[in-house]
């Protein structure tokens, strides 16, 4: 299957600075690339839907200011977590999908944030 | 917009028994229904998938039904091992000719005990 990796895997930060975790597919051209969070013991919480050039659109909640993604190429997006909080601290995932018949969301690791 | 229900939240089984997990969801326009089995602290692995145009599918110990009239749909693992156990989430979206967000369930943790 397809590659999507992240990085950093882990990061820990202090309280008002900001973190860029990068998601990149590795061996095919993502189109769209879906930004998700997840707290311990939870299911998935879609943030955000990025098509490459084009501005993301947010799930109701997500405050766009905070939470700023780009995805300028096929290949990578970034998720970068501005003037970071304690409360922010969480499991960010990615997933990309491509052009093609079958559109299946490729996960990338995980990105573990911790805001101290 | 979707909304996607699963149950149990915890299961607990057997090594060697059966285990099922349950699913239903509101969107009749959804046509794509995938499994993912997630470990602690890793990304989600797609372990099975359906479509709306099949009313099951396996691929060895692992079955998912459909059921489009009633919009639910099951996972159901057949001699689970020790290795089994993780996080399960089901999912639906409209596949409709381009990516579309999944909508997940809120996850079922399966513990099979040796």
């Amino acid at each position: 299957g397809a590659v999507v990796s992240q990085h950093p895997s882990r990061v820990i930060c202090k309280s008002g600075t900001s973190v860029k975790i990068e998601c990149r597919s590795l061996d095919f051209q993502a189109t769209t690339m879906f930004w998700y969070r997840q707290f311990p013991k939870k299911s998935l919480m879609l943030m955000a839907t990025s098509n490459e050039g084009s501005k993301a659109t947010y799930e109701q909640g997500v405050e766009k200011d905070k939470f700023l993604i780009n995805h300028a190429s096929l290949t990578l997006s970034t998720l970068t977590v501005t003037s970071a909080h304690p409360e922010d601290s969480s499991f960010y995932i990615c997933s990309a999908s491509g052009q093609g018949a079958d559109f299946e969301q490729y996960f990338g690791p995980g990105t573990r944030l911790t805001v101290t | 917009g979707e909304n996607v229900e699963q149950h149990p939240s915890t299961l607990s089984v057997q090594e060697g028994d059966s285990a099922v997990i349950k699913c239903t969801y509101s969107d009749s326009a959804s046509n794509y229904f995938p499994w993912y089995k997630q470990e602690l602290g890793k990304r989600p692995q797609l372990i099975i998938d359906i479509r709306s145009n099949v009313g099951e599918k396996k691929d060895q110990r692992i079955a998912v039904t459909l059921n489009k009239t009633a919009k639910h749909f099951s996972l159901h693992i057949t001699e689970t091992q020790p290795e089994d156990s993780a996080v399960y989430f089901c999912a639906a979206t409209l596949i409709s000719g381009s990516a579309r967000q999944l909508t997940f369930g809120s996850g079922t943790q399966l513990t099979v005990l040796p």
